[in-house]
């Protein structure tokens, strides 16, 4: 079956950089929500979208922006990159209606 | 604020051993409740969810979950752990009021001694 997709895997920048995260749901899901995991940490919720429209906002710096597209894809974008945001960051999608969220691999991004 | 905890940060077992993980979290409305795992360098994977129903969630690989509403639990349980549990466990929970966003414990890290 079809998973989240989530690109790039692994992403290396240096400080003040930006960074952009990119996430394809499952298809048919139209809700798609960003978590960010610290380092030895829990996920945090960052964003979620529903149907292209954000649906919700969590602990996300203003330095950071997302948006969902017409085929229901997402985007994470980061400027003006800072050491601690070195973290994992988890895409997740869910079905209209649904309570379940399916995570994608994550991508892996290390600020030097 | 709606909160999750986990009561241990770091378990460790042989194989053989009966495995239980703590987890209540503090809001008293409708939640869904969820279990996730994470194993080494991986991403997350639902091992069970609690919506509705039968206190008692049967999940993959043998484990089983029981919602105690009376304590706000939601005890995560595995008769027999494996070596191959070796992972991290994460407690999640989402409100419908406060839309579908999870909110997660700290984990808690299992080791599964050989």
């Amino acid at each position: 079956a079809a998973g989240v997709i989530q690109s790039p895997r692994h992403l290396i920048k240096e400080k003040r950089e930006t960074a952009t995260l990119k996430c394809y749901p499952i298809p048919r899901h139209d809700t798609v929500y960003w978590y960010q995991q610290g380092p030895g940490q829990d996920p945090q919720f960052l964003i979620s979208f529903y149907e292209k429209m954000q649906s919700d906002k969590g602990s996300i710096p203003d330095r950071f922006s997302a948006q969902q597209f017409s085929d229901y894809h997402s985007e994470l974008n980061m400027s003006s990159l800072e050491l601690g945001d070195s973290a994992l960051y988890f895409c997740a999608s869910s079905p209209r209606g649904g309570n379940e969220q399916f995570f994608g691999p994550g991508t892996r991004l290390t600020v030097l | 604020a709606q909160s999750v905890s986990q009561h241990n940060h770091h378990v460790i077992l042989s194989e053989a051993a009966s495995l239980e993980l703590g987890c209540n979290y503090s809001y008293g409305g409708t939640v869904n409740l969820f279990w996730y795992v994470q194993y080494p360098g991986q991403h997350l994977q639902l091992l069970l969810k609690y919506f509705s129903g039968d206190p008692l969630v049967k999940g993959i690989k043998g484990f089983e979950a029981e919602f105690i509403k009376s304590k706000f639990s939601f005890n995560l349980r595995k008769p027999s752990v494996q070596w191959s549990d070796t992972a991290e466990y994460f407690c999640a929970v989402t409100l419908m009021e406060y839309g579908n966003k999870l909110v997660f414990g700290a984990g808690t890290i299992l080791r599964v001694k050989s």
